[in-house]
């Protein structure tokens, strides 16, 4: 099956600790995306990358950080420099150019973070 | 830039009634429209798109939305809810030209009851 994985669904961390969130595609895409959904917020753009070594920041990347060493995979680690971690968060995939459309991109199930 | 207004956080329905989800978009390029469904405990699924043609653009399971230019809007609407369709559901554009970065709403809860 093609698809989005995110581990692990739930996540439980001390405050002052860094955490890593994995997100991995197999759908050959070429950009992948991480946002951070709040209720009532919608989803905000955390990171993103476009090709293999390289990314830009979205609206919030304080405190976040990123890697794509490969293109199946793009994990975010949150760093204790992010005063309110705990929430819901969403990896995504995309296919660039010609064999797909800006904007139709295809969502992992979520981890959902609390740091207490 | 670009903004997306969904006009109702909560929309309480019951079943089998007609419903619909509004949003509005501010944007100085042209865009391409998008709803996203989120189900509970889940991450979001397209639902539907407009990128040209045929103003009216319809979903598999009997969801449909409307693109009008000159109020920028992209209503979303169904005949007849089911208590299946209790979800999220976000309204998102992308400029043309741009690297494909999605603009969100910030959501509308579809609650419908029996």
């Amino acid at each position: 099956d093609g698809g989005i994985t995110q581990s692990p669904k739930y996540l439980f961390r001390k405050e002052g600790q860094n955490v890593t969130l994995s997100c991995e595609q197999n759908l050959n895409h070429d950009a992948m995306y991480w946002y951070r959904q709040d209720p009532g917020q919608g989803l905000r753009l955390i990171y993103y990358s476009q090709i293999v070594n390289d990314f830009q920041k979205g609206d919030i990347a304080e405190g976040y950080s990123v890697s794509r060493e490969k293109k199946e995979s793009f994990p975010l680690t949150v760093t204790s420099a992010q005063k309110n971690p705990t929430a819901f968060y969403l990896c995504a995939s995309s296919p660039l150019g010609t064999s797909g459309v800006p904007g139709e991109q295809y969502f992992g199930p979520g981890t959902r973070l609390t740091v207490t | 830039a670009q903004s997306v207004t969904q006009l109702d956080s909560q929309v309480p329905v019951f079943e089998e009634a007609p419903v619909e989800l509004r949003c509005n978009y501010s944007s100085s390029v042209s865009v391409y429209l998008f709803w996203y469904v989120q189900y509970p405990n889940q991450g979001l699924q397209l639902l539907l798109k407009y990128l040209s043609g045929s103003t009216l653009v319809e979903s598999i399971n009997g969801f449909e939305a409307e693109f009008n230019k000159s109020q920028t809007s992209f209503h979303l609407r169904k005949p007849s809810v089911h208590i299946s369709d209790t979800a999220e559901y976000f309204c998102a554009v992308c400029p043309r030209g741009s690297q494909g970065n999605l603009i969100f709403g910030k959501g509308t809860k579809l609650s419908v009851k029996p």
